[in-house]
């Protein structure tokens, strides 16, 4: 068991710049969840995917944010045109299908810390 | 109104010592409760979920669920240095389908 992935760990960038973050889940989990996290708060939602489907994204999310996972199996989000604002720790994680409540355990990777100067 | 909210703390205890922590929740139809627990500059990792009214126990820590009242605890007996972090409630509320939602955490501190 390899656990969540995330890569980078840390992203340092200049305002304007794009960037990508890109997680591997567990293999035998379909969903995968984005969230964010600025210090002294927990995390924010950001989108949800059940396989290679959104099936959810947050109202807060601004369309600079763009997530896919192509094939069901990884996923990347894209920040365009970086705001200072947008500095946090993007947390990536994943679980099994929901067949009952047991299955709703989220697990997390070690998260992208982005800083945008 | 927050769909989560926790005592924000910070919270001190002696080593030793039960901590408890508190969470309420906005939506009454909420299933599935969480607490997770994180270390500083670590990810969220899941220590306890609850489903039902009642107390669950696994091992020092107790989570309790009152459905009625829309309020969960987690307690930590023999409190130890080690557990030491910030410990996030969370709850998928009903109507988000599987959207987890988090309080902001509580951080704990067990002096030794």
């Amino acid at each position: 068991d390899t656990g969540v992935s995330q890569d980078p760990r840390h992203k340092i960038t200049k305002r304007g710049q794009n960037v990508t973050f890109r997680c591997d889940p567990i293999s035998e989990h379909n969903r995968l969840y984005w969230y964010r996290q600025t210090l002294g708060q927990g995390p924010e939602f950001l989108t949800y995917f059940q396989n290679e489907a959104q099936l959810e994204k947050s109202r807060l999310l601004s369309d600079r944010f763009s997530a896919e996972r192509p094939k069901g199996s990884f996923s990347t989000l894209e920040i365009q045109r970086t705001e200072q604002g947008d500095s946090a720790m993007y947390l990536c994680a994943s679980s099994l299908p929901r067949t009952d409540t047991t299955n709703e355990k989220l697990f997390f990777g070690s998260g992208t810390q982005l800083s945008v100067l | 109104q927050k769909e989560v909210e926790q005592n924000s703390g910070p919270l001190s205890v002696p080593e030793g010592a039960i901590a408890s922590l508190n969470c309420t929740y906005s939506d009454r139809v909420s299933q599935s409760f969480f607490w997770y627990r994180q270390y500083s500059g670590k990810s969220p990792e899941l220590i306890m979920s609850i489903y039902s009214n009642g107390d669950k126990e696994d091992g020092r820590f107790t989570a309790q669920l009152n459905k009625a009242s829309q309020y969960v605890s987690l307690l930590i007996r023999d409190s130890q240095p080690s557990d030491s972090a910030t410990y996030l409630c969370a709850v998928i509320p009903e109507t988000s389908g599987s959207r987890l939602t988090f309080g902001e955490g509580t951080q704990l501190t067990v002096n030794p």
